[in-house]
């Protein structure tokens, strides 16, 4: 089945602990990119990927770092959480060839808390 | 700043009848556009893409574009109690990287 998996599905956590959530994907997508989903915000970007050792910033980096070492993983690191990265938390998957560029698949979410 | 735009609703609707959602968007060399729909809780689903002017139906969903007044709707015909759920427009901007700017989404909820 195709299918982008985060985990885990449900953190809580407190200031400082360095945390890592967990993104793989199935289809062999080129691009990557990870998503915050805040009450009246709707999804803003943190980060993507469009390939291997290619990553770059979206709209709202601070805080977070990530990797794509292997073409399926894609790992979103908080060395240093604080109480405003609590929120929802999508990773999502695409293609870059064909007629189907930009369509984006979610995996099913991580809720993170800090205290 | 590329934006888009939606109603926050929530836009309700009696079961059987059918649902408009409208999206508006910021700029004019946009490419792609989706409807994405969110279960309370749960991640977006991708329910219907559209990249050229005019309408594309998918069983009960029809998607219209107008790339010239930069507007892109969802309709939901015989609307189901259960459609009720966030709507979310997407638009993909040019620009070679791939990029989704989301609206905030559009409650729906269709009453029995």
């Amino acid at each position: 089945e195709a299918q982008v998996t985060q985990n885990p599905r449900y953190l809580i956590t407190v200031t400082g602990k360095k945390l890592t959530v967990t993104c793989s994907q199935n289809m062999n997508h080129e691009y990557m990119s990870w998503y915050r989903q805040d009450p009246g915000l709707g999804l803003r970007q943190i980060y993507y990927s469009m390939n291997v050792e290619v990553t770059d910033k979206g709209d709202v980096p601070e805080g977070y770092k990530v990797s794509r070492k292997e073409k399926r993983n894609f790992p979103l690191i908080l060395e240093s959480p604080s109480p405003n990265q609590t929120s929802l938390y999508f990773c999502a998957s695409s293609s870059l060839t064909g007629e189907e560029d930009y369509e984006q698949y979610f995996g099913p979410g991580t809720r993170l808390t800090v205290t | 700043q590329k934006e888009v735009e939606q109603n926050s609703g929530p836009l309700s609707v009696p079961e059987g009848a059918i649902a408009s959602l409208n999206c508006t968007y910021s700029d004019r060399v946009s490419q792609s556009f989706f409807w994405y729909r969110q279960y309370s809780g749960k991640s977006p689903e991708l329910i219907m893409s559209i990249y050229s002017n005019g309408d594309k139906e998918d069983g009960r969903f029809t998607a219209q574009l107008n790339k010239a007044s930069q507007y892109v709707s969802l309709l939901i015909r015989d609307s189901q109690p259960s459609d009720s759920a966030t709507y979310l427009c997407a638009v993909g901007f040019s620009g070679g990287y791939n990029k989704l700017i989301f609206g905030a989404g559009t409650r729906l909820a269709v009453h029995p």
